[in-house]
């Protein structure tokens, strides 16, 4: 069973800090990792997306990658109230024709004023 | 604007009465999936579709029914909804990439 792991939280931290958020995944074929940010009763919504492993940075959001440990984090610096929300990690498995996407539980992060 | 849209965004029906949500995507997506999300168990994918005429399941699709007679449209429907499947429904669409776009959601309760 190909799984992605997330720590549910809450995780809170004050506004102004760094949140880290982890995720591990166990199918080593995996080449595409996503990270989705959903507020309560809404969609999804798309913030980082890596492919190769280290570092990549989108403003206040960075994400890194390390396929040999099949690990993947989401930083985000400065962090603000609005960034309250669940945090949820994706990662894509071969299933032949299907473009599958295998999801984390979601980590679900609250930013102190 | 690019976007995936959903219809209706909420329902409350009947066991046993058939229902149809409606699901479209003006991005020209080859792929599109509809997934449901219950607390605990995060996003299940129900089915999926490569293209036009091309459908298979997902991980959970008992009890439900897709087309795709149109690359724009991927209705999910339910021909006798039931109690269980009272939950947070969401289409998705995906371009080249494995990129993800979704809907804004369906709330569905069956009683």
């Amino acid at each position: 069973q190909k799984e992605v792991e997330q720590n549910s939280g809450p995780l809170s931290v004050p506004e102004g800090a760094i949140a880290s958020l982890n995720c591990t995944y166990s199918d080593r074929g995996s080449q595409s990792f996503f990270w989705y940010r959903q507020y309560s009763g809404k969609s999804p919504e798309l913030i980082m997306s890596i492919y190769s492993n280290g570092d990549k940075e989108d403003g206040r959001f960075t994400a890194q990658l390390n396929k040999a440990s099949q690990y993947v984090s989401l930083l985000i610096r400065d962090s603000q109230p609005s960034d309250s929300a669940t945090y949820l990690c994706a990662v894509n498995v071969n299933a032949g024709n299907n473009r599958k996407l295998i999801w984390g539980l979601g980590t679900s992060l609250a930013v102190n004023p | 604007e690019a976007q995936v849209t959903q219809n209706p965004r909420y329902l409350i029906t009947v066991t046993g009465k058939k229902l149809t949500v409606t699901c479209s995507q003006n991005m020209n997506h080859e792929y599109m999936s509809w997934y449901r999300q219950d607390p605990g168990l995060g996003l299940r994918q129900i089915y999926y579709s490569m293209n036009v005429e091309v459908t298979d399941k997902g991980d959970v699709p008992e009890g439900y029914k897709v087309s795709r007679k149109e690359k724009r449209n991927f209705p999910l429907i339910l021909e006798s909804p039931s109690p269980n499947q009272t939950s947070l429904y969401f289409c998705a669409s995906t371009g080249t990439s494995t990129k993800q776009y979704f809907g804004p959601g369906t709330r569905l309760t069956v009683t």
